[in-house]
């Protein structure tokens, strides 16, 4: 089991350019979960997928923001255009089942930089 | 007012202390709780687990929830320094939204 996997580790980019992140959940888990970690705001939920359908966006922060799940083993989430408010740490996680009883397995994340 | 307080520390003991980390909230309709531990430059993994209040013990770990003062606690017996990281409460409601706190950053010293 290698875990979920994102790529890339780093980003570093300028002002208006466009940041795709990637994430491959673990094999067979049905959620995937995109987070974002600040200093300031700590950890925040941006969009969860169930089945590949997104089912809550409302976490994202602007339609600067888009998530896409093409299919089961792969996620992306896209930052058009970016600002440097968007520098941050960018964690995807996926689970087994209902995160009520299903724990949240996260990814390394992605450590992005906007300047 | 954040829906989950904690605080960030840093909390520094000797090894072997007894460690209490705690996380208030204010939406009474939370009903999942758990704790996850995050070592720097990595996710946050999965520690405790628990539904209601009352404690549950996992090895050196004990996780309390307190419903009615809206009040969880996480100690850690005889603490050592691989235990340096940053505890993160997290809860849940009826919906799937995993709410976490902004996390307390342990250091155990040799």
């Amino acid at each position: 089991d290698a875990g979920v996997i994102q790529s890339p580790r780093h980003e570093v980019t300028e002002m208006g350019q466009e940041v795709t992140l990637r994430c491959k959940p673990i094999s067979g888990h049905d959620y995937l979960f995109w987070y974002r970690q600040t200093m300031m705001r700590g950890l925040e939920l941006l969009i969860y997928f169930n089945n590949n359908v997104p089912i809550d966006d409302s976490g994202m922060p602007e339609d600067r923001f888009s998530a896409k799940m093409p299919n089961a083993s792969f996620s992306t989430l896209k930052i058009q255009p970016s600002e440097p408010r968007d520098s941050a740490v960018y964690f995807c996680a996926s689970s087994p089942g209902t995160p009520y009883n299903s724990p949240l397995h996260f990814g390394n994340g992605t450590r992005l930089t906007v300047t | 007012q954040k829906e989950v307080e904690q605080d960030p520390g840093p909390l520094s003991v000797p090894e072997g202390a007894i460690v209490s980390l705690n996380c208030t909230y204010s939406n009474s309709a939370f009903q999942y709780f758990m704790w996850y531990r995050q070592y720097s430059r990595k996710g946050p993994e999965l520690l405790m687990y628990t539904y209601s209040s009352g404690n549950k013990e996992d090895g050196r770990f004990t996780a309390q929830v307190d419903k009615s003062s809206k009040y969880i606690s996480l100690f850690i017996r005889d603490s050592q320094p691989s235990d340096s990281a940053t505890y993160l409460c997290a809860m849940m409601d009826s919906s799937y939204k995993l709410i976490f706190g902004s996390g307390t950053r342990l250091l155990v010293r040799p």
